[in-house]
């Protein structure tokens, strides 16, 4: 089972609204990871965990907050978003062979968030 | 700043042509090289990777090859079929879990 799944599909909300984005993968992978995909435009790496751990922030505004409350799940809550961070958010798993080192990613569906 | 592009942007064959998809990156010191294959608003799915010690991986009728060299890695699809018309990105992988895409090419496979 190669699965990573999301949740919402879709997401739509207010500039002042809070909401939570969920991503669940039950492969044992320790490294997991947010992107963020714009229309037409690669994924960009948002936030890496490394075993539970936050590893990498690619100096992500502070009104998205990631968390992951254990090895198989991964949240990112978002807090009074911008119309500009409408996008496709994109949740990956992969083995954490340690130091940095990692293996295939394998990515989830995806969240399309609409901020009006 | 480590730069991924990808050759041809768009791409339409005929069904049943052989075809190769080119990716070329800045920095030869690569962890591993990722393809991946998007449909419209889907996530990715994990195609082949090559690990930076390695030439080329094959699955089915993909093959991807790897040329640290020279800085590319090309996905050759055989026999494409109209299931294949999907987005190509191609992924560089560096250490500390850094992964950074090109812009992919659009293939359109014509039935």
């Amino acid at each position: 089972d190669t699965e990573v799944t999301q949740t919402p599909k879709h997401l739509v909300m207010g500039m002042t609204n809070k909401k939570s984005l969920k991503c669940e993968q039950h492969m044992g992978h320790r490294a997991m990871y947010w992107y963020k995909q714009k229309a037409k435009k690669p994924p960009e790496l948002m936030f890496v965990y490394s075993y539970e751990k936050l590893s990498i922030n690619e100096s992500v505004p502070s009104r998205f907050s990631p968390e992951c409350p254990n090895s198989s799940l991964l949240n990112l809550h978002l807090h009074a978003l911008q119309p500009e961070d409408s996008a496709l958010y994109l949740c990956a798993s992969s083995q954490d062979g340690g130091r940095g080192f990692w293996y295939t990613q394998y990515f989830g569906p995806g969240t399309r968030l609409t901020v009006l | 700043k480590q730069e991924v592009t990808q050759i041809p942007a768009a791409l339409s064959v005929p069904e049943g042509e052989n075809l190769v998809l080119n990716c070329s990156f800045t920095d030869s010191a690569i962890y591993n090289l990722q393809w991946f294959r998007q449909d419209p608003g889907k996530g990715l799915t994990s195609l082949l990777l090559i690990q930076s010690s390695q030439r080329e991986q094959t699955s089915g009728r993909l093959n991807a090859s790897l040329d640290k060299s020279s800085g590319r890695s090309t996905l050759y699809i055989a026999a494409s079929q109209p299931g294949d018309s999907a987005t190509y990105l191609c992924a560089r992988g560096a250490g500390s879990y850094q992964l950074t895409f090109g812009k992919g090419t659009k293939l359109s496979v014509i039935p």
